[in-house]
């Protein structure tokens, strides 16, 4: 079956650094996305990596190895408003989305 | 019309009844797609369209039915619903099926008792 692993929940200060990881099992591999969601709203794009390596966007980076079925987002200078969940999902060999769970991370002061 | 629109915000609906949520887009995206969202899980897709008049299905179809009479359109329809239905569905677009962002319109917010 298909499958998307992320941490259920994280905590972090604000102006430091998370890592959310996300490992995956999937029939094909199309890309890897990241988007965020504040509660109660729809979610957003973050970013997209389909080539091994490190993407980086401002205060987001986006990490991918193939090989090894794993991604990470990396969230630098942390402020209250990134208190979200952050979704993985990777495109299958059918171009569908298959999501995670998502992981709720909490900022605090 | 700025992006993607659904319709009602939310819903509270008798078990048995048949309901239609709407979805509007104006980006002439080619692509459309219905999600549920629950608790503890993950986005699961209902139904998509690769171009207009076309559909196919995708993880939880069942009790779902779409249409795809045009571009801007992508309606769902429960026929009769069930309680198990009760969620957040949200639609969403991008530019073909291999698009590489989807974006997301606000949510329906559905109860079915």
């Amino acid at each position: 079956g298909q499958n998307i692993d992320q941490p259920t929940e994280m905590t972090a200060t604000e102006g430091a650094i998370v890592q959310i990881n996300c490992t995956y099992q999937t029939s094909g591999f199309n890309g890897l996305f990241w988007y965020q969601q504040h509660a109660g709203e729809a979610p957003t794009f973050l970013s997209y990596n389909v080539l091994d390596g490190l993407e980086e966007k401002g205060r987001f980076s986006s990490f991918l190895s193939r090989s090894k079925g794993y991604s990470y987002l990396l969230l630098k200078e942390l402020q209250m408003k990134d208190s979200a969940s952050y979704l993985c999902a990777v495109m299958d060999s059918n171009y569908q989305l298959i999501w995670g769970a998502g992981t709720k991370l909490i900022i605090k002061p | 019309i700025a992006g993607i629109t659904q319709a009602p915000t939310s819903q509270i609906l008798a078990a048995g009844r048949r309901m239609t949520l709407r979805c509007t887009q104006d980006m002439r995206h080619n692509a459309m797609y219905w999600y549920r969202q629950d608790l503890g899980l993950g986005l699961r897709l209902i139904h998509y369209s690769n171009t207009a008049g076309t559909t196919g299905k995708g993880e939880v179809p069942d009790g779902y039915s779409v249409s795809r009479a045009n571009t801007d359109d992508f309606p769902l329809t429960l026929a009769s619903a069930v309680p198990s239905q009760t969620s957040v569905y949200f639609c969403a677009s991008s530019d073909s099926l291999q698009g590489n962002e989807q974006f997301f319109g606000p949510g329906t917010r559905l109860t079915v008792l």
